[in-house]
């Protein structure tokens, strides 16, 4: 089974409408991460999570909410969606080492948005 | 202002050859860096990383160098093989939490 999975792994939906992406992880890291990917451009952050009671905006986090209902869950929702919210986006969690953290993905969800 | 460029954004190298994929970054607080490999549909994997505290990292086929100097990494593979085929992706961060991404090299190995 996949340490880190993401529902759904695609979804069209329309301009206005709520939607929510879920996040899980096996992994047992406290760390857990949100970005977006956009064509020709590298992984953005939206929104971080270093524990339940702990959520930060990221650099990109405008129109995005996020919720961390677990260690092991964290889902982004999109209140009102928008065509530039076209992405695919990314889960991942993270475990910290000696000051150095690596980051493990989730599989991604395409996310479109019309 | 892009603080880790990947200027290549494809490489095609044959199978059983070396593949060389190179990152430039400008901020020089920059203290571990990351390379992750991401195949269609799949989410990026991650590969190898170095500390800025050495200047050379191998895991298997994979090496990675660090030029602090120059501010570059690279990833060598050597033997290139089909199956590495995917799109690379270098990130940079200062030890915490935010990783700063490249925009990508798409690798192609021909058999």
């Amino acid at each position: 089974d996949a340490d880190v999975t993401q529902t759904p792994r695609n979804r069209i939906t329309k301009t206005g409408k709520r939607i929510m992406l879920e996040c899980s992880q096996t992994k047992g890291h406290d760390r857990m991460y949100w970005y977006r990917q956009d064509p020709g451009l590298g992984l953005r952050l939206i929104y971080y999570s270093f524990d339940v009671k702990d959520i930060n905006k990221g650099e990109i986090s405008d129109g995005y909410s996020v919720s961390r209902q677990a260690q092991a869950k964290f889902s982004l929702s999109l209140e009102s969606a928008i065509p530039n919210q076209t992405a695919l986006y990314f889960c991942a969690t993270s475990d910290l080492r000696a000051g150095e953290e690596t980051q493990y993905f989730g599989p991604g969800t395409r996310l479109l948005v019309l | 202002d892009q603080q880790v460029k990947q200027n290549s954004p494809s490489l095609s190298v044959q199978e059983g050859r070396i593949s060389i994929l190179n990152c430039d970054y400008t901020n020089s607080m920059f203290d571990y860096f990351l390379w992750y490999k991401k195949y269609p549909a799949e989410g990026p994997t991650f590969l190898i990383s170095i500390s800025s505290i050495k200047d050379k990292n191998e895991d298997g086929r994979f090496t990675v160098f660090l030029n602090k100097s120059a501010k570059h990494l690279s990833l060598h593979i050597v033997p290139s093989q089909p199956g590495d085929s995917a799109v690379y992706f270098c990130a940079a961060s200062t030890g915490t939490y935010k990783y700063i991404f490249g925009t990508g090299t798409r690798l192609k190995v021909l058999a």
